[in-house]
């Protein structure tokens, strides 16, 4: 299985600073043929599921707001909100889609300082 | 709009089975593959499987070793989840979610989840 690690596993960020997270798979998830990182991001807030924030490493799902990004290839993301907002506090997962099963990071937990 | 609303939650004994539904609805359900994942209190979702809700193909996690199946019912755009052997660590909110697109094995829409609890 490729197992995906986040880091840090919690941080906290004053509102309108950046936020960064990093996540690291245990195999390269770029796929030669197409280019293309398979890799999502994900927010979940208490008592709901996940919501897709990003795909495809760097693209963004319809609707989500352009202060959240993505960046990385091969076996090293990063999800970067560039302004921090009150409402962005939750929990957040990358997820492999390269390969069966998929996988999740064990998730990081952002705050506000 | 598109959504998927799930069966409700379920208490279950060790060594029991729970089947969990998953029911569509705003969008062809045939054009989507369904997945499920679960989720235990404090932990990283974890896939369990796919369906092809147009052929009904399967692909199964092997860490649940032969436990779960997958079927749908496309008269009612409806898929199940069936975890047969339940065992306390079971225990988890199952969710069913729709791709994204065509090898796009990102998840956009969720359903609310099923919370089942297995206890003696």
């Amino acid at each position: 299985d490729i197992v995906m690690t986040q880091s840090p596993d919690s941080v906290a960020v004053s509102l309108g600073e950046r936020a960064t997270i990093n996540c690291k798979s245990s195999r390269s998830i770029l796929y030669s043929s197409n280019n293309k990182n398979y890799l999502a991001w994900y927010q979940q807030k208490p008592g709901q599921p996940p919501k897709l924030l990003i795909y495809w490493a760097s693209t963004r799902q319809s609707g989500v707001p352009d202060r959240f990004s993505g960046s990385g290839s091969g076996t090293d993301f990063t999800l970067t909100i560039s302004s921090l907002q009150a409402e962005d506090v939750a929990v957040y997962f990358c997820q492999q889609y390269y390969r069966t099963p998929y996988t999740f990071g064990q998730g990081t937990k952002l705050e506000i300082k | 709009q598109v959504q998927l609303v799930q069966s409700g939650a379920e208490v279950k004994k060790p060594g029991a089975s729970v089947k969990v539904s998953c029911k569509a609805s705003g969008y062809t359900f045939t054009s989507y593959h369904l997945q499920w994942v679960r989720q235990a209190p404090g932990q990283r979702p974890e896939w369990m499987g796919w369906i092809n809700t147009g052929s009904g193909y399967t692909k199964y996690s092997q860490n649940f070793q032969g436990r779960v199946t997958i079927t749908r019912d496309t008269s009612a755009s409806t898929a199940y989840m069936e975890l047969s052997s339940l065992r306390s660590e079971d225990t988890a909110v199952y969710y069913c979610a729709r791709e994204l697109g065509t090898a796009v094995d990102a998840f956009d829409i969720w359903g609310q989840g099923t919370m089942v609890t297995v206890s003696s």
